[in-house]
């Protein structure tokens, strides 16, 4: 099977930066998504990384590193509205997504 | 646009009955997803369809079935519910045909306890 780790928690303060890692050793690779899932909602996509690198997309950012079997999302300028659940994804080689089991941000005032 | 609905938002459901999860969408998407959400194992992909008239398995599939007779539709049936099942089930769909990203979109949502 797939395999997937991250943290479960991390807590942070309003205004802070948090970087969540992600870890994966999958049957192939076709990309890694992030989403972001507040409680009792849906997942909603925040980024996609398929080539080595940095995606920067406004106080969130999304680093890719194929050979470590790594990634990370930086969250930048944290709100109390980023308190969320953060879900890394890999797209495997039969490009089914596989997730992990989440990060919840506890962002503090 | 709507996106993709899930129907009902939740239910309570007596162990051994039937139950069909309703899943619409009005993008057009050509593949559509169910997945199971369980605390700390996050999303599993139950069943799968590329394409309407096709479906496939995903990692957690027994005790489900699943149709696809239109690009709109993707019902989730269990036909004998089990207290195991107890979880909050989320449909998506995707544009596969798109090549690259082909970022899943997710419904809001059905969480069923079966007692």
């Amino acid at each position: 099977g797939q395999n997937i780790d991250q943290p479960t928690e991390m807590t942070a303060t309003e205004g802070a930066i948090v970087q969540i890692n992600c870890t994966y050793q999958t049957s192939g690779f076709n990309g890694l998504f992030w989403y972001q899932q507040h409680a009792g909602e849906a997942p909603t996509f925040l980024s996609y990384n398929v080539l080595d690198g940095l995606e920067e997309k406004g106080r969130f950012s999304s680093f890719l590193s194929r050979s470590k079997g790594y990634s990370y999302l930086l969250l930048k300028e944290l709100q109390m509205k980023d308190s969320a659940s953060y879900l890394c994804a890999v797209r495997d080689g039969d490009y089914k997504l596989s997730f992990g089991a989440g990060t919840t941000v506890t962002v503090r005032a | 646009i709507a996106g993709i609905t899930q129907a009902p938002t939740s239910q309570i459901l007596a162990a051994g009955r039937r139950m069909t999860l309703r899943c619409t969408q009005d993008m057009r998407h050509n593949a559509m997803y169910w997945y199971r959400q369980d605390l700390g194992l996050g999303l599993r992909l139950i069943h799968y369809s590329n394409t309407a008239g096709t479906t496939g398995k995903g990692e957690v599939p027994d005790g489900y079935s699943v149709s696809r007779a239109n690009t709109d539709d993707f019902p989730l049936t269990l036909a004998s519910a089990v207290p195991s099942q107890t979880s909050v089930y989320f449909c998506a769909s995707s544009d596969s045909t798109a090549g690259g990203r082909d970022t899943q979109y997710f419904g809001p949502g059905t969480r069923l306890t079966v007692l």
